[in-house]
């Protein structure tokens, strides 16, 4: 299995804090991504990483935040939280043969366990 | 842009029962597909997958292939047991500035 971390599992937090869910790898990898999964939309990206400090949006950014600063970490924070922010966030990565931003067709990506967030 | 449609679940299956969970796609270029497994409070794993067309992606008796000229890459396997009860998402990747799609997922329920 690809070593890959999140914290916290669960979390329960109230409309209008700031919550920030963490993804650690082992693997070295180069991109890795945050994504939500919600009934009846599978899953959507929130934000990716091609690189320490390099970021870009996916389809479903607003109201995201994410850093990485080491190759291992990819940070994913929620400004001020919001009830429409409940959901299943999972963390991906992959080895990408791509070159800068762009990813080879044949990646695949390893997914992390999941973080439960619930917004009240 | 890309888009991947997966048949509606949840799919109940007796034990022993042939499988078929049918994914479509449409996407520029010559994408990669994807078969992704992902069990009770668990994250998506990778099943199998395909790289270019007539390929055929097989793991743990599950099989799917790349059929370029009906855009559809569906997933079969021929006796069910109640161990593979998951949902099950169909995933295409064309590379480049792309992102990997993802369909909605099928719920597959297996009973004894």
């Amino acid at each position: 299995d690809a070593g890959i971390t999140q914290s916290p599992r669960h979390k329960v937090t109230e409309t209008g804090t700031p919550v920030t869910l963490r993804c650690h790898q082992t693997e070295n990898h180069r991109y890795m991504y945050w994504y939500r999964q919600d009934p009846g939309h599978g899953l959507r990206l929130i934000h990716y990483s091609y690189g320490v400090k390099d970021t870009d949006k996916g389809e479903v950014s607003d109201g995201y935040s994410v850093s990485r600063s080491k190759t291992e970490d990819f940070l994913l924070t929620l400004e001020s939280a919001t009830s429409s922010q409940t959901s299943v966030y999972f963390c991906a990565i992959s080895e990408s043969r791509g070159v800068g931003k762009e990813t080879s067709v044949a990646d695949e990506q390893f997914f992390g366990p999941g973080t439960r967030l619930t917004v009240l | 842009g890309n888009s991947v449609t997966q048949m509606e679940g949840p799919v109940t299956l007796s034990e022993e029962a042939f499988l078929t969970i049918n994914c479509t796609y449409t996407a520029t270029g010559y994408p990669s597909l994807f078969w992704y497994v992902q069990y009770p409070g668990e994250g998506l794993q990778l099943l199998l997958k395909a790289t270019k067309a007539d390929d055929k992606g097989s793991n743990k008796g599950f099989e799917a292939t790349y059929r370029k000229e009906t855009t559809s890459f569906h997933l079969e396997k021929g006796s069910v047991q109640v161990s593979d009860s998951a949902v099950y998402f169909c995933a295409l990747n064309s590379g480049g500035y792309q992102k990997v799609t993802f369909g909605t997922g099928t719920k597959l329920q297996v009973i004894p």
